[in-house]
């Protein structure tokens, strides 16, 4: 198993430009979420989904929309990227809800210039 | 609502000694507790989690955590300490079948040889 997989691994965004983070599970868990990690603040939620078909927001959402048309496919889409979303990014998953281990990929740093 | 509090940004130790990583959480009723760890550069890890039973929690890496309802604490602890230890760690809170788990700030522990 490969786990939690996530590309790229960094990129730079001038602002208002648009792109995906690509997250991908080969575990068949349910339970997928989108978090991001910014210096002393931990990790906030941005979105998550309880199943293909399902998605919904976390405490940050604005700025970001989701979709999960696979169970194992869940990508976050930047719209029109600012500097505020200068993050580091973490996509992770568990069987069912957030209570039960959470997997997490390995990140991607974006820069948003 | 459910909050997290990680009283310590950075806890410095000794190869060899002790360690005790505090967090403090607030929520109505017992919740789920987790501790995560993140080497640099790597996603995040279970260590343990603890939602009913035995106070004492054992966990990977020979980490272990108490749950303390009276005083709303669920500290990590080591008794020795090794330089590959060095990460971030975070505490987690979420009630049964969350969805939307609340995370600490993170203690930064840095380990002197």
């Amino acid at each position: 198993n490969a786990g939690v997989t996530q590309t790229p691994k960094f990129q730079v965004l001038k602002t208002g430009q648009s792109m995906t983070l690509q997250c991908a599970q080969d575990m068949n868990h349910e339970y997928m979420s989108w978090y991001r990690q910014d210096p002393g603040m931990g990790l906030r939620l941005i979105h998550y989904s309880v199943g293909a078909g399902i998605t919904d927001q976390g405490e940050v959402p604005n700025g970001y929309n989701v979709s999960r048309s696979t169970t194992e496919d869940f990508p976050l889409r930047l719209l029109s990227a600012a500097p505020s979303q200068t993050s580091v990014y973490f996509c992770a998953s568990s069987l069912q809800t957030a209570t039960d281990t959470q997997y997490f990929g390995p990140g991607t740093r974006l820069t948003v210039l | 609502a459910q909050s997290v509090t990680q009283p310590d940004i950075h806890i410095t130790v000794s190869e060899g000694a002790s360690l005790e990583l505090r967090c403090n959480y607030s929520y109505g009723a017992t919740p789920y507790l987790f501790w995560y760890v993140q080497s640099p550069g790597q996603g995040l890890q279970l260590l343990l989690k603890y939602f009913s039973g035995d106070t004492l929690v054992q966990g990977i890496k020979g980490f272990e955590a108490e749950f303390k309802r009276s005083q709303s604490s669920f500290n990590l602890r080591k008794p020795s300490v090794h330089w590959s230890d060095a990460a971030e760690y975070f505490c987690a809170v979420g009630p049964l079948g969350s969805y939307i788990p609340t995370f600490g700030r993170g203690t930064s522990l840095i380990v002197h040889p």
